[in-house]
């Protein structure tokens, strides 16, 4: 079975200071690995994902995520927080189930910006 | 290319009716996901569909359902709403491999 843990409800950085939120999955086959983004009143976006391709992968608005399978992490950075990087981020697994395919999302991170 | 579309945005309700939510996928996109998002539970996998039929289902009661159309789009209902079903529910597509998903902007659900 697949599961998600996000380090920390909230994050709180100064603008231009690193990001960095946390994510550490539990799989027993390998799995495939997604961030997303929901901003206020909105879905969910898709900002990257891993499938097993390359271990750091690059995604939207300057983000990127490092797959660490001896430490099943998956965490989030982006080297300058924006304002606009103020949201709530999700990490999801996803991996076979009866019948198909099951996503699990982790409890999600809210990140704050201080001007 | 169009986004997922659900409607209605916002629905107000009273305990004991019944709602019945819509969601338009991305065109050629056959697997819809329904979730639900609450503050104190996150995001909870409600079903998936794939070519009008069901195949996946979460840990809810039989009073929720949906259903998937020959054109994709997919439906899920309520009946007999209770106060703790008051959430957003978020509707995704996806092409059916491991591509993630696309979401729609949710179905804001109010019971009182």
């Amino acid at each position: 079975a697949q599961s998600v843990t996000q380090l920390g409800s909230h994050v709180s950085v100064s603008e231009g200071a690193l990001v960095l939120l946390r994510c550490n999955y539990s799989s027993s086959v390998p799995p495939y690995l997604f961030w997303y983004v929901q901003y206020p009143n909105q879905g969910l976006q898709l900002l990257l994902k891993y499938t097993s391709a390359a271990t750091l992968v690059k995604g939207i608005n300057g983000f990127e995520a490092e797959f660490k399978k001896s430490e099943t992490s998956f965490h989030l950075t982006k080297p300058s927080a924006h304002m606009s990087d103020a949201a709530e981020y999700f990490c999801a697994v996803s991996g076979p189930y009866t019948g198909g395919f099951k996503t699990i999302f982790g409890a999600g991170t809210r990140l704050f910006v201080k001007a | 290319k169009a986004g997922v579309t659900q409607t209605p945005r916002y629905l107000i309700k009273t305990r004991g009716q019944q709602v019945t939510l819509s969601c338009s996928p991305i065109s050629g996109h056959r697997s819809v996901s329904w979730y639900q998002q609450t503050p104190g539970q996150g995001l909870q996998f409600l079903f998936e569909y794939f070519s009008e039929t069901q195949r996946n289902k979460g840990n809810f009661p039989g009073r929720f359902s949906g259903r998937q159309f020959s054109n994709s789009r997919s439906e899920m209902n309520v009946s007999t709403l209770e106060l703790g079903d008051s959430a957003l529910y978020l509707c995704a597509s996806s092409g059916g491999g491991q591509g993630g998903y696309t979401f729609g902007s949710g179905t804001r659900l109010t019971v009182v």
